[in-house]
């Protein structure tokens, strides 16, 4: 079964730290996606990332960076120098391929929600 | 211009009333959905419309109907509302890419059932 784990319920740091979000999934699909989406306290959700099982290469994006390990099933997040507007519930989320190509089903984590403390 | 847009923001009921929440999105995508977002923000999909047709009903009860009455609109109607209801709702959608889809989420409708 699909599954996407996100072990850290809730991390706190202090800004200008570093902090790493785990995400650990579970698929038997050979092609599927990966993605990241913020909601923060204001109640939207909105995309970060989208990654490919074919491609593990890191990416970078100003302080975020995403870290893909296929040998781990792992897809972390890592916020460098954090920021208090950085404060939100981060949701890892996969998506589910069965459905003949007419649209798709993106499995979310629980979230990680981080407060970044100034 | 928003490009998921979802009326009402905030819904208050009564157990048993019925209620409907629209759904409405600019930007020419082929497939919206609606996800249901508990009280622990577990955030889990209902449905999901490829251009009116209904693609994925995922075991909701049957007190919850969705109607796309173009590919611009997903409405959700709710009946004999209960408790256990009470959630936040997003509307999202995609382009019809297999698996890539990335998707564009509403602003969320607050439903709480006393």
């Amino acid at each position: 079964a699909q599954k996407v784990t996100q072990a850290q319920t809730e991390i706190s740091v202090v800004e200008k730290e570093d902090v790493t979000l785990d995400c650990v999934y579970e698929t038997r699909d050979t092609t599927y996606y990966l993605f990241w989406y913020k909601q923060p306290p204001s109640g939207e959700l909105v995309f970060l990332i989208r990654r490919n099982s074919f491609d593990e290469q890191n990416e970078i994006s100003g302080r975020y960076s995403w870290n893909f390990q296929k040998s781990t099933s792992s897809f972390n997040f890592t916020i460098t120098a954090s920021q208090v507007v950085d404060s939100a519930v981060y949701f890892c989320a996969l998506s589910e391929m069965n459905y003949g190509g007419a649209t798709n089903k993106l499995i979310f984590g629980t979230g990680t929600l981080l407060a970044v403390q100034p | 211009d928003t490009a998921v847009s979802q009326t009402p923001k905030y819904l208050v009921t009564q157990m048993g009333n019925d209620k409907s929440i629209k759904c409405e999105q600019n930007l020419g995508h082929d497939t919206m959905y609606w996800y249901k977002q508990d009280s622990k923000k577990f955030l889990k999909i209902m449905f999901s419309y490829n251009n009116k047709e209904l693609i994925i009903n995922e075991t909701v009860p049957n007190r919850f109907s969705p109607k796309s009455p173009d590919k611009a609109h997903l409405n959700l109607h709710i009946n004999s509302l209960e408790l256990g209801d009470s959630a936040v709702y997003f509307c999202a959608s995609s382009q019809t890419v297999p698996g890539a889809n990335v998707l564009t989420f509403g602003a969320g409708s607050r439903l709480t059932v006393l």
